[in-house]
């Protein structure tokens, strides 16, 4: 039973260039949330999807990112024209949905920017 | 303010002891609780579900008061094992919005 999958694990990019980071949340699970977290700070919450629907984006910067969760395939963070300050960990969780709370993370991915 | 606030620590405290954590939250409309712990450059994992009437999962008990908007994390016999940052969170926004605070760092020493 495999849980929720991240990758890459670890990504470098050069300034200017895209980033696409993927979460497949654990079997059965329809609900992804992605957040950031920076060297020695909290988890900072950015998006929350179902299949097909963004729920509450809340927290996504206004420009250069994007998140999708299709019906076929995994969850996509996906941030334009990448800046060193973009620079952290990001990571997924997944949960049933609203009734089921809980939720699990993926090992995360280190998105270094060059 | 934030919505949800913690303690940074280090609580440093010797193999055996008891230690306390308590979180505060600003929005009375939150409906779920959980305490997560994260080990250093891993992800986080969640520890424990926080009820109403309080849980306890072997050295482990949660409450939530929800007059004084806090809910604790009481580890008892600390071990060596459980050195990590554990981070409260919180589920409101419908339940479409699980934040979390910036985490109480433990640390447990012989």
């Amino acid at each position: 039973n495999a849980g929720v999958m991240q990758n890459p694990r670890h990504l470098v990019r050069r300034r200017g260039q895209e980033a696409r980071l993927r979460c497949s949340p654990m079997k059965g699970h329809s609900h992804v949330y992605w957040y950031r977290q920076l060297p020695e700070e909290g988890l900072k919450f950015m998006v929350y999807l179902q299949k097909e629907n963004i729920i509450d984006e809340s927290g996504m910067p206004k420009e250069r990112f994007s998140a999708e969760f299709p019906k076929e395939g995994p969850s996509i963070l996906r941030i334009q024209q990448v800046v060193r300050g973009d620079s952290a960990a990001y990571f997924c969780a997944s949960s049933q949905g609203q009734g089921v709370t809980e939720a699990f993370f993926g090992q995360g991915t280190r998105l270094t920017v060059v | 303010r934030k919505e949800v606030e913690q303690d940074p620590g280090p609580f440093n405290v010797p193999e055996g002891a008891t230690v306390a954590f308590n979180c505060t939250y600003s929005n009375s409309a939150s409906q779920s609780f959980f305490w997560y712990r994260q080990d250093c450059r891993k992800e986080p994992k969640l520890l424990m579900s926080v009820y109403s009437s309080g849980n306890e999962d072997g050295r482990f008990t949660a409450q939530l008061n929800r007059a004084s908007q806090y809910i604790s994390l009481l580890i008892r016999d600390s071990k060596l094992s459980d050195s990590a940052t554990y981070l409260c969170g919180q589920l409101t926004g419908g339940g479409n919005k699980l934040t979390f605070g910036t985490g109480t760092q433990l640390k447990v020493e012989l």
